[in-house]
């Protein structure tokens, strides 16, 4: 049972490099997430989709874009990497939204550790 | 100001220790509120959920809210090593039918000593 899988797990990119990072989930989850996570700064949300087809913008949104063509996949790019987004990215999915019903956990991955030079 | 507040500590204590785990907020339309574990180079995992103000229990586990004085608390009793890890607030509002973005707090290290 894989959940949310990420790759790649690590990358430094130089300022200006192009990347994209894959998030995959074997849940049938209908939500998914995109968060980047600093020191002293929490979880911010990037970029979330509510169904396949569907993308939105979230908290920090600017120099990232998404896409999410098919259900289990969504996709995180980076068209000119800044140092400013260095971080650890997570994805996240969710069957509803996370406060639906009894409660509809965010189910994670294990991150992808990014670094600009 | 950010809308939620959470010392990142970090927090050691002994094993056996009761721990207590505060996040404060400002924003009086939060009505959600979770607590997420997070083990060092993993995500977060959901521990606990509570609706409203009031007391939910799991186990070891005891989460509180108070939203009149805008105040939730995370309790963990006989704690152990494997308790080790960072515990993120988070909460929501609910608009309507719409429901709001989760807000989590900055995250409070806590490790237990045998």
């Amino acid at each position: 049972n894989a959940g949310v899988t990420q790759t790649p797990k690590f990358r430094v990119l130089k300022t200006g490099q192009s990347m994209t990072l894959l998030c995959a989930q074997d849940m049938n989850h209908e939500y998914m997430y995109w968060y980047r996570q600093d020191p002293g700064m929490g979880l911010r949300l990037i970029h979330y989709s509510v169904g396949e087809g569907t993308t939105a913008k979230g908290e920090v949104p600017d120099g990232y874009n998404v896409s999410r063509l098919k259900k289990q996949n969504f996709l995180l790019g980076l068209e000119s990497a800044a140092p400013s987004q260095t971080s650890v990215y997570f994805c996240a999915s969710s069957p509803t939204h996370p406060t639906g019903g009894a409660g509809s956990p965010l189910h994670f991955g294990n991150g992808t550790r990014l670094t600009v030079t | 100001q950010k809308e939620v507040e959470q010392d990142p500590g970090p927090l050691s204590v002994p094993e056996g220790a009761i721990v207590s785990l505060n996040c404060t907020y400002s924003n009086s339309a939060f009505q959600y509120f979770m607590w997420y574990r997070q083990y060092s180079r993993k995500g977060p995992e959901l521990l606990m959920y509570t609706y409203s103000s009031g007391n939910k229990e799991d186990g070891r586990f005891t989460a509180q809210v108070d939203k009149s004085s805008k105040y939730i608390s995370l309790f963990i009793r006989d704690s152990q090593p494997s308790d080790s890890a960072t515990y993120l607030c988070a909460m929501s509002a609910k608009t309507g039918t719409s429901y709001g973005k989760l807000t989590f707090g900055q995250g409070t290290i806590l490790t237990v000593h045998p």
